[in-house]
């Protein structure tokens, strides 16, 4: 059963860069059959999607937050990554990494960033 | 982009049928997907390709599509419904986009 974990720092100083980890496992990160995506939740607020890479590197973001959105994968290591850079309160939020075909299933279960001094 | 448009609430007496919109101005020609999200959790894949339920998913929740707009129904709502429910499509240039999404009280 795939099942997808994210990790990385949970505070961030205003300005700096956020930077999360997806690690897969119990399943292939090199189907061409999927993508890989990161969507975000602030406190009480709906979904956000962020971004989505495909087994061979390309990438698609958000308009929103293409200027400062990359995301990478490591085949090798069944990761995939997020960089959001200049980061400012507004980006406090559950990241949440997930597997794409369309839709997305399954899903991490979220980690929590805190943007703040 | 584009925006997709859900009622911000609805409730529902156990055992009645909940359905919940999700509209656009100009729905790109791409399947929509459901999520269900309790408090503290992930949110779940209920319904994709519009009408598809994974397996896992009880019966009672079902998709259709009519136009530029797409409902989830819930049909004999239970208390564990309570969730909120978000839908979710793409459009051609490979960008997603979820819904503002619907909070079910079971009353």
């Amino acid at each position: 059963q795939l099942q997808l974990q994210e990790s990385g720092p949970g505070l961030v100083k205003p300005s700096e860069t956020l930077s999360l980890t997806c690690t897969v496992s119990g399943g292939s990160i090199n189907s061409s059959r999927y993508f890989w995506g990161w969507i975000r939740q602030p406190p009480g607020k709906g979904l956000e999607w962020i971004g989505s890479i495909y087994h061979s590197g390309s990438t698609y973001y958000n308009a929103s937050l293409k200027s400062r959105v990359t995301i990478s994968i490591d085949t090798s290591q069944r990761q995939f990554s997020l960089k959001l850079n200049s980061g400012t309160a507004a980006d406090t939020a559950v990241y949440y990494c997930a597997r794409g075909s369309g839709g997305f299933d399954p899903w991490g279960q979220g980690t929590l960033v805190t943007v703040s001094s | 982009s584009y925006e997709l448009t859900q009622p911000p609430s609805v409730s529902v007496s156990p055992g009645q049928t909940a359905r919940i919109t999700c509209s656009a101005d100009s729905l790109p020609d791409q399947f929509a997907y459901w999520y269900q999200q309790k408090p503290g959790q992930a949110p779940r894949l209920l319904i994709y390709k519009d009408t598809e339920r994974p397996s896992g998913i009880p019966e009672r929740f079902s998709g259709s599509s009519s136009g530029t707009t797409v409902t989830l129904t819930i049909s004999g709502v239970q208390a564990e419904d309570e969730a909120d429910y978000y839908c979710q499509s793409a459009d051609s240039s490979g960008s997603y986009v979820f819904g503002t999404g619907t909070k079910v009280t079971v009353l």
